[in-house]
């Protein structure tokens, strides 16, 4: 099956600084979505990005289908932030669908 | 006005027992799933459903059975519930498979 893999696992910022997330894949896909949970435990979609850039406010994302991975860039970062961000990727082959998420990057923003 | 709601939040019983957990969504959405989150927050696809026809069925252990009345309800039923069960269970939903994922708020299971 599909691999998705997300670094860096853990990461500490101040508030207000910028940080790049990154999601690898180990094939070809037919959507990536980018989620956050909040430290509440609820799953918010973020970006629905199988391929190009988007931008919602301080967030935006990048996936390069060709070269397998996806770049989640948070600006500006808010203690509201923190929390898991995952990727997931939707994957067929072999006549079935794979729906895999990453184990996700853990941020913490404090002030 | 809830787009994926599930109940319980929460649900603590013990082990050998049977258990259920409703998803309903006002979303209009033809696709609905169960995701399993452990507590090393991994999220395991567990079951998809589109227009109350399977078409997701991961490994998962055959005491747990998705049923399906309508598009709009995906139920989670559990029997002979083991510790190991205990987790985060996600209801979701997309217009289809290949469609953003709205979640529901997830309900805890304790098995004791």
């Amino acid at each position: 099956g599909i691999q998705v893999e997300q670094s860096p696992p853990d990461l500490i910022l101040q508030e207000g600084a910028n940080s790049t997330l990154r999601c690898n894949f180990s094939d070809s896909v037919n959507n990536l979505q980018w989620f956050h949970q909040n430290p509440w435990g609820q799953l918010i979609n973020l970006f629905y990005i199988p391929s190009g850039t988007k931008q919602n406010g301080r967030l935006s994302a990048t996936t390069v289908a060709t070269e397998r991975y996806s770049l989640l860039y948070i600006s500006s970062s808010q203690t509201t932030d923190s929390g898991v961000y995952f990727c997931a990727v939707l994957y067929s082959g072999a006549g079935s669908y794979q729906l895999t998420f990453g184990k996700g990057t853990k941020l913490s923003v404090i002030p | 006005d809830t787009a994926v709601s599930q109940t319980p939040k929460y649900l603590v019983t013990q082990m050998g027992n049977d258990k259920s957990i409703k998803c309903e969504q006002n979303l209009g959405h033809d696709t609905m799933y169960w995701y399993k989150q452990d507590s090393k927050k991994f999220l395991k696809i567990m079951f998809s459903y589109n227009n109350k026809e399977l078409i997701i069925n991961e490994t998962v252990p055959n005491r747990f059975s998705p049923k399906s009345p309508d598009k709009a309800h995906l139920n989670l039923h559990i029997n002979s519930l083991e510790l190991g069960d205990s987790a985060v269970y996600f209801c979701a939903s997309s217009q289809v498979l290949s469609s953003p994922l709205h979640f529901g708020n997830g309900t805890r299971l304790t098995v004791t």
